[in-house]
């Protein structure tokens, strides 16, 4: 079992939709968990950061955590085309080291 | 500097050529991470440093791989007798601790060609 997993995607929405990426670990133990955003070409880039279960928001930006169940979400709301990207999950394992999963692409179509 | 800064930023060698690859991190940023992305994939963590010293070496794929940091600041990252499936972009990222531990500040990474 990965340590982070991720759907690959393609997840297509229309722009103005909901878009929801999800991501599960296998470490009962992580206890920092961040989400990555890289354009194609580029370098990822600190989205959001969540510690603690329940909700953080951030503007459009909801992350999610549910540590009983091991899984970690982020939502995007009224999606924009500028949001195509591939969205990488990342979790603590300890020690500061920060396992990425292999990352979701998002496409926003006008 | 401003950002994390690697270089080359692109290098093109010949199979069983030694390549090193530079990362110089954001000032005051104690913690220093390789990772490889190949073509279409996630991630994978090569190395994690905290100040001079590597907690965490696991990553690193084979013996010919090796990395050290000088200083607590400046990293290189050496492969030796390089192979075709080196070939990949490889980031450097370095972060502070306490609050800002596991925020990840990348470079813009240097891409490697082994032909």
């Amino acid at each position: 079992q990965k340590e982070v997993e991720q759907n690959s995607g393609p997840l297509s929405v229309p722009e103005g939709a909901i878009a929801s990426l999800n991501c599960t670990y296998s470490d009962r133990g992580s206890q920092s968990f961040f989400w990555y955003r890289q354009y194609s070409g580029k370098s990822p880039e600190l989205i959001m950061s969540i510690y603690s279960n329940g909700d953080k928001e951030d503007g459009r930006f909801t992350a999610q955590l549910n540590k009983a169940s091991q899984y970690v979400s982020l939502l995007i709301r009224d999606s924009q085309p500028s949001d195509s990207a591939t969205y990488l999950c990342a979790v603590n394992t300890g020690f500061q080291k920060l396992v990425f999963g292999t990352g979701t692409r998002l496409l926003v179509s006008p | 500097g401003a950002g994390v800064s690697q270089s080359p930023s692109n290098k093109v060698t010949e199979k069983g050529k030694d390549v090193e690859l530079r990362c110089d991190p954001i000032s005051g940023h104690t913690a220093l991470y390789w990772y490889r992305q190949s073509l279409g994939q996630g991630l994978e963590f090569l190395i994690y440093f905290q100040g001079n010293s590597a907690p965490d070496k696991s990553g690193l794929p084979s013996d010919r791989f090796s990395a050290e940091r000088t200083g607590g600041s400046v990293s290189t990252l050496t492969i030796q007798r390089t192979q075709q499936e080196d070939s990949a972009v490889y980031l450097c990222a370095s972060s502070a601790t306490g609050r800002g531990a596991n925020v990840l500040t990348f470079g813009a990474g240097s891409r490697l060609t082994v032909l």
